[in-house]
């Protein structure tokens, strides 16, 4: 979608590196979801961040939304095999349920 | 607890055929969702349900497709006649209420050749 857009389109990293995707929106968000798909399956869900400047973590992964709600960015540290998928940001544009998604990122980590 | 079911799995059919796709949410969801996914890209909504009622179809082509929830637990969609387009994944997922996260189902693939 281009209301929100997703940054890189794909990655490849090297086990126990770190790396960061980042979602971005020209809107304020009412909401931001990180899941996390792979091939052939449903969506994981992440994480969800409603407020400025929130934070969240979940083992190795933190997630983060800036204080204007417009930009989200995922962190994964010490990156492994199993990080590997597509990661998608999903985001209430207004105060409605309606879920934009972004057009994923592509991670692939290698051995 | 279990999570969300989608059957089939997997669906290859002719241009103008017909088809439908079954989803059962995660028990005491009341909202349920359906989403096209077309590769390469993120889920698209198609319809989404309030108990057994529709809350918002304005991206449902529905000269074509049609998804019901009569009892407001179990639903399908359904795609008649298919057209080449149409080749994507359906996902279904369901919440607990509509502003909640989503909890997504396996997905069905469907080739429409």
């Amino acid at each position: 979608s281009q209301e929100l857009e997703q940054s890189p389109q794909s990655l490849i990293v090297q086990e126990g590196k770190n790396l960061t995707i980042n979602c971005t929106s020209s809107k304020t968000l009412y909401g931001l979801y990180w899941y996390k798909q792979k091939y052939g399956e449903g969506l994981i869900f992440l994480m969800m961040l409603q407020k400025g400047g929130e934070e969240k973590s979940h083992e190795k992964i933190t997630a983060k939304l800036d204080e204007k709600k417009q930009q989200s960015s995922l962190h994964i540290t010490a990156s492994q095999p199993s990080h590997a998928g597509i990661y998608l940001c999903g985001a209430r544009m207004d105060s409605s349920y309606k879920l934009i998604f972004g057009s994923g990122t592509r991670l692939l980590v290698r051995p | 607890e279990a999570g969300v079911a989608q059957s089939p799995r997997y669906k290859i059919i002719e241009k103008r055929q017909s088809v439908a796709f079954w989803c059962n949410p995660i028990s005491g969801h009341a909202t349920l969702y359906w989403y096209q996914q077309i590769l390469g890209q993120g889920p698209k909504l198609l319809i989404q349900f309030q108990n057994n009622g529709v809350v918002d179809d304005s991206q449902l082509p529905k000269d074509r497709f049609s998804a019901e929830r009569l009892k407001g637990v179990d639903s399908t969609l359904k795609i008649q006649p298919a057209k080449l387009e149409d080749s994507a994944v359906y996902l279904c997922a369901s919440s607990l209420e509509h502003l909640l996260e989503q909890y997504f189902g396996p997905g069905t693939r469907l080739t429409v050749t």
